[in-house]
This record gives C-alpha cells, structure tokens and sequence, in this order.
C-alpha cells in the first residue's frame, strides 16, 4: 500500500461548481498536510498548508483534515476555468526529515 | 521578492555535454533543494542543502553533481546524462531545514538527446 493515495483523474466539473479533491494515506505519524497546485510546465505552488484535524479556509479554497481517518480533502468553491491544473497533496515525513511524500496528483479541469 | 528563478526554463543536451542548471532565491532561505519530476509524477527528491552544505543525497547517479555557492545560488551540474534523465528539474527553498514550507521554482524542463 503506498503512503499516499490520490486519484490521478483527470477531473471535469463546469465552471462555477464546487471542486472536491481527496488524498488518502497510511501513515499515522504524519502531521501536516499541505496542497500544491501546479500548472502544466509550471513549478508547484503551495496553496494551503494545515497541522490539525477539523476545516482551514482561504479565500475559495477549504482544506479539510480528519486524522482519524487518514483522509485530506481540497474544496473549491465557485470555480474558474484558471482554477485548471493539477493538485497535489503533500505531506512531509517530519522529525527534521526534508523528504515530502507528494501524492500522484489530481489532473483538474474546470470547463468554461 | 518571494519566488525562486530557475534558468534556462529549457535545456536540450547531447549525451556527452556538460551543461549546468540554476537556481536562485532572495527569501533568506537556509535550505534549497532540487527534486526531478517526470511527466504525469510527483516532484521526488535529489538533494538537500543546510547553509550551503549538502545534507541528503538521495541515492543520485554521480553524473548530477550539486553545488551550493552561496545561501541565495544552487547550482546542478549535469554530465554524461542518459535520454531517461529527461524531466522537469525543479529547485526548491525553506527557510531552514526541516520546515515544511518549501517554496518551489518554475523548473528548468531539460531533454536529453
């Protein structure tokens, strides 16, 4: 089983509707979860970055942790065809370990 | 200024050049990293440097050689790659080793030949 699971999609919603991207994993020692939206040919671009269980929201965008379930999620509301692009979820292995553990990444298009 | 440069944004090369990629951040950033990310694959790790000393090799063919000349400049060093070494090379800041925030390059998409 791979630490991370993300489902590759690629995912089309039409513009304007609410976006719901999940992450799975396995490992209980993580303790942050961040998101990383990256644009085709582009570097990622971190977009939320959350320790605790329980909703952070910044602007349209909502990150959701439920630890005791193992389970991330990114919601976009209102969403723009600019909103395209792929989303990772990261989590780092912590303890002063640099490595981050990305998922593969959902492929995301919102259609005008 | 907030964001990490990385020239060339491409690269094509032969297999017997040398050629050399670059990054550069002016955040204060005590650690800078690159990772390789393959087409439709997460970013994965290659090296890791702490003020300017390598810290985490992750097992890299010696054919990429880093360098880290000062706390705002990582360099790659690239020599004898192999056509499966085409991929998005991405360079990487945080503030110290081991914070999670690292802040990412638009990469440098190099093609070997």
């Amino acid at each position: 089983q791979k630490e991370v699971e993300q489902d590759p999609g690629p995912l089309s919603v039409p513009e304007g509707a609410i976006v719901s991207l999940n992450c799975t994993y396995s490992n209980s020692a993580f303790q942050y979860f961040m998101w990383y939206r990256q644009y085709s040919r582009k570097g990622p671009e971190l977009l939320m970055y959350t320790y605790s269980s329980g909703n952070k929201e910044d602007g349209r965008f909502t990150a959701q942790v439920d630890k005791s379930s193992k389970y991330i999620s990114l919601f976009i509301r209102d969403s723009q065809p600019s909103d395209s692009a792929t989303y990772l979820c990261a989590m780092p292995l912590g303890d002063r370990d640099d490595k981050i553990i990305f998922g593969k990444g959902t492929r995301l298009h919102i259609l005008p | 200024d907030t964001e990490v440069t990385q020239t060339p944004k491409h690269l094509v090369m032969g297999m017997t050049n040398k050629k050399s990629l670059k990054c550069e951040q002016h955040m204060g950033h005590r650690a800078m990293y690159w990772y390789k990310q393959k087409a439709k694959k997460p970013p994965e790790l290659m090296f890791v440097y702490s003020y300017e000393k390598l810290s985490i090799n992750e097992s890299v063919p010696s054919r990429f050689s880093p360098e880290c000349p000062n706390s705002s400049l990582l360099n790659l060093h690239l020599h004898a790659l192999q056509p499966e070494d085409s991929a998005l090379y991405l360079c990487a800041s945080s503030k110290q080793r081991g914070d999670n925030e690292q802040f990412f390059g638009p990469g440098t998409r190099l093609t070997v030949l």
